[in-house]
């Protein structure tokens, strides 16, 4: 079962780090690019970053809002994908998710998160 | 930023109705543009990619059109299972982005 599981969330201060993971099983992690995105409480659905394969490098890319203070990582070794974040802030409160990106070459080149994890929780307080 | 903009923000509907949900980017995306649908308390789910090509195993009344800055989710028939929030989200840029969803409700 192709499946991904978030662990790591919890409550915070702010100014605190956390560290998230997103260990993938049933397929083949190391071929796909890995995104993660967020929902804050009743809120709609927000792109943080991504991190692509081994083939483009490993190369990231990060959201304004998050830009500086979260680092995207992989191991593929590990099939785990990790969401560093530092000095975070209240508004970093939310549900994480991680995402896979399959890019559908067959419809003329484009991608789209196919699969996701079932979340984990942050919360940013004092 | 390539901003994606949903109407309605909200819809009531019932079961049978055809629903269509409209996104707007800021600037022409070709077709990389991807629906996805999301119930409370669970994780999105991809139905359309590419703008219009169906996700393998979603009902085929979840249809997607439109190319450039305009598209178009319908749900032909509405069943009871699919009262959710729907998504838009582009993938033109490498900052992707989504619109703000909308919440179709029963009526």
């Amino acid at each position: 079962e192709v499946q991904l599981v978030e662990s790591g969330g919890g409550l915070v201060q702010p100014g605190g780090s956390l560290r998230l993971t997103c260990v993938a099983s049933g397929f083949t992690f190391s071929d796909h690019y890995m995104d993660w995105v967020r929902q804050a409480p009743g809120k709609g659905l927000e792109w943080v970053g991504r991190i692509r394969n081994k083939a483009k490098s490993f190369t990231t890319e990060y959201a304004a809002s998050v830009k500086g203070r979260f680092t995207i990582s992989r191991d593929d070794s590990q099939n785990s994908l990790y969401l560093q974040m530092n000095s975070l802030k209240t508004e970093d409160t939310a549900v994480y998710y991680c995402a896979r990106l399959t890019y559908y070459s067959q419809s003329g080149g484009f991608f789209a998160m196919d699969v996701w994890g079932q979340g984990t929780t942050v919360t940013v307080s004092s | 930023d390539i901003q994606v903009t949903q109407s309605p923000s909200s819809l009531s509907a019932s079961v049978g109705d055809r629903v269509t949900i409209t996104c707007r980017a800021s600037q022409s995306i070709s077709r990389s543009l991807n629906w996805y649908q999301q119930k409370p308390g669970k994780a999105p789910m991809l139905l359309i990619y590419a703008a219009s090509s169906l996700q393998s195993g979603v009902p085929s009344r979840f249809s997607g059109s439109g190319s450039g800055t305009d598209f178009t989710l319908t749900i032909s028939s509405l069943q009871p299972e699919d009262f959710a929030t729907y998504y838009c989200q582009q993938s033109y840029s490498a900052l992707w982005t989504f619109g703000q969803g909308t919440k179709v409700e029963i009526k």
